[in-house]
């Protein structure tokens, strides 16, 4: 079955870097996505990744996936009060439906 | 550039009414899907809408909710005889046909069932 997996909460220091976990169990999944919610707020878009692809780097974002543990991880570099959210990884479920699966989603807390 | 709008915002209603929900996708997207997030399940997916497709209706909890899509565009999620384990967030997404750079996500209309 499709199940998505991530740790419930993450505290860090400004500044510092925060390293968000996810793991999924449909090897399938084409590809895999971040997303960020701020309270009050829907989902934004962070980023994502093929699944034939090992990283992606965008500006404060690393994303590594290692496909054969179906483990995907986000990395925040110097992590600012801004970041404060909820991130929720998410995988594109298999056949011809274009549903995304979320995980649990992780609060991810920056103290200054 | 408006990204996608829903309304409305919030809605209260009491127990076993009919509700309508309504999404405005971005222009030019061909996908449209309605999410819900509630504490207990956390986001599920509800129904997909693909073009002149089929819509995938898999992930509605119950013939009580349907959703349509007119001309490709806006679409309207119906609840009827509305129950307390309705309440929840309720989000619509939208993306091209093809995938990347995935589903961009609406504001979300929250819904309380008294």
């Amino acid at each position: 079955g499709e199940d998505v997996e991530q740790s419930l909460f993450l505290s860090v220091r400004e500044g510092d870097s925060s390293v968000i976990n996810c793991t999924y169990t449909d090897s399938s999944s084409t590809y895999l996505y971040w997303y960020k919610q701020e309270p009050g707020a829907g989902l934004q878009l962070l980023t994502y990744i093929f699944s034939n692809m090992d990283m992606k780097q965008d500006q404060r974002l690393t994303v590594l996936l290692n496909k054969k543990d179906k483990h995907l991880s986000l990395r925040i570099a110097d992590t600012q009060t801004g970041d404060s959210a909820i991130y929720f990884c998410a995988e594109r479920g298999g056949g011809a439906t274009n549903k995304l699966i979320f995980g649990t989603g992780t609060l991810l807390a920056v103290q200054p | 550039g408006a990204g996608v709008s829903q309304s409305p915002s919030n809605k209260v209603t009491e127990k076993g009414k009919d509700v309508e929900l309504r999404c405005d996708p971005i222009s030019g997207h061909t996908a449209l899907y309605w999410y819900r997030q509630s504490l207990g399940q956390g986001l599920e997916f509800l129904i997909y809408f693909q073009g002149n497709s089929a819509p995938d209706k898999s992930g509605l909890p119950s013939d009580r909710f349907s959703a349509e899509r007119t001309g490709g565009s806006v679409s309207t999620l119906t609840i009827q005889r509305t129950q307390q384990e309705d309440s929840a967030v309720y989000l619509c997404a939208s993306s091209l046909d093809w995938e990347p750079p995935g589903q961009f996500f609406g504001p979300g209309t929250r819904l309380t069932v008294l």
